[in-house]
């Protein structure tokens, strides 16, 4: 079966602060991807990154980038220069040939 | 934003009566997803349809089917309904099955 797993239930961040959200995944496809959304009180639910498995090169989108260590299975996701609108709930997400597993979130708090 | 429309956005009702919600896309995307967003669970994947009238089980599929007889129309039923199901539903969106998927912004359903 496959699994998302987000050890950190609560995060929290000092604002201009740097923070890094865990994520392990277990698949047994050798196709996939890996995501990171962003659930905002609104309860929108807004992609923030994408990884594919075949690419060593981390993804990055501007102050979100990820540490992707694939034989660890492991898909951290580092925001830098932390803002008020970062505070959310954060879900990582395995894409497979036709599904997605994510994991259970990490709600994450900035502090002014 | 991706056209993707849910509706009702909230719904009150009584154990025992049939509950149908319904997801409608602008984007024709073959893929189309049924989630249900609970505290502790993160989302879970109820059905989803790989193209007209081609559907599959997800994780929590029990007590609910759907149909799919058009490309834009993903639609949602609890034959009867029960406490348990009470939930967010969010209905989401894919070109392809390993792509990122777009969100609706959901429906509260609440049973009684």
């Amino acid at each position: 079966a496959q699994t998302v797993t987000q050890s950190q239930p609560e995060m929290s961040v000092q604002e201009a602060e740097t923070v890094t959200l865990s994520c392990t995944y277990d698949t047994s496809e050798s196709d996939y991807y890996l995501f990171w959304y962003k659930q905002p009180p609104s309860r929108q639910m807004i992609l923030v990154i994408r990884q594919e498995a075949y690419k060593q090169q981390n993804a990055t989108e501007n102050r979100f980038s990820v540490n992707f260590q694939k034989a660890a299975k492991s898909f951290s996701l580092k925001i830098s220069d932390s803002q008020l609108g970062d505070a959310a709930m954060y879900f990582c997400a395995n894409g497979g040939r036709n599904q997605f597993y994510f994991g259970t979130g990490t709600s994450l708090t900035v502090i002014p | 934003d991706a056209g993707i429309t849910q509706s009702p956005r909230h719904k009150v009702t009584e154990t025992g009566t049939p509950v149908t919600l319904r997801c409608h896309q602008t984007e024709n995307h073959r893929y189309m997803y049924w989630y249900r967003q609970d505290p502790g669970h993160g989302l879970r994947l109820i059905h989803y349809s790989y193209g007209v009238k081609d559907t599959d089980k997800g994780e929590v599929s029990d007590g609910y089917s759907v149909s799919r007889s058009k490309t834009e129309d993903f639609l949602l039923t609890l034959e009867s309904a029960t406490s348990s199901q009470t939930s967010v539903y969010f209905c989401a969106i894919a070109d392809r099955g390993n792509q990122p998927q777009h969100f609706g912004d959901g429906t509260r359903l609440s049973i009684l």
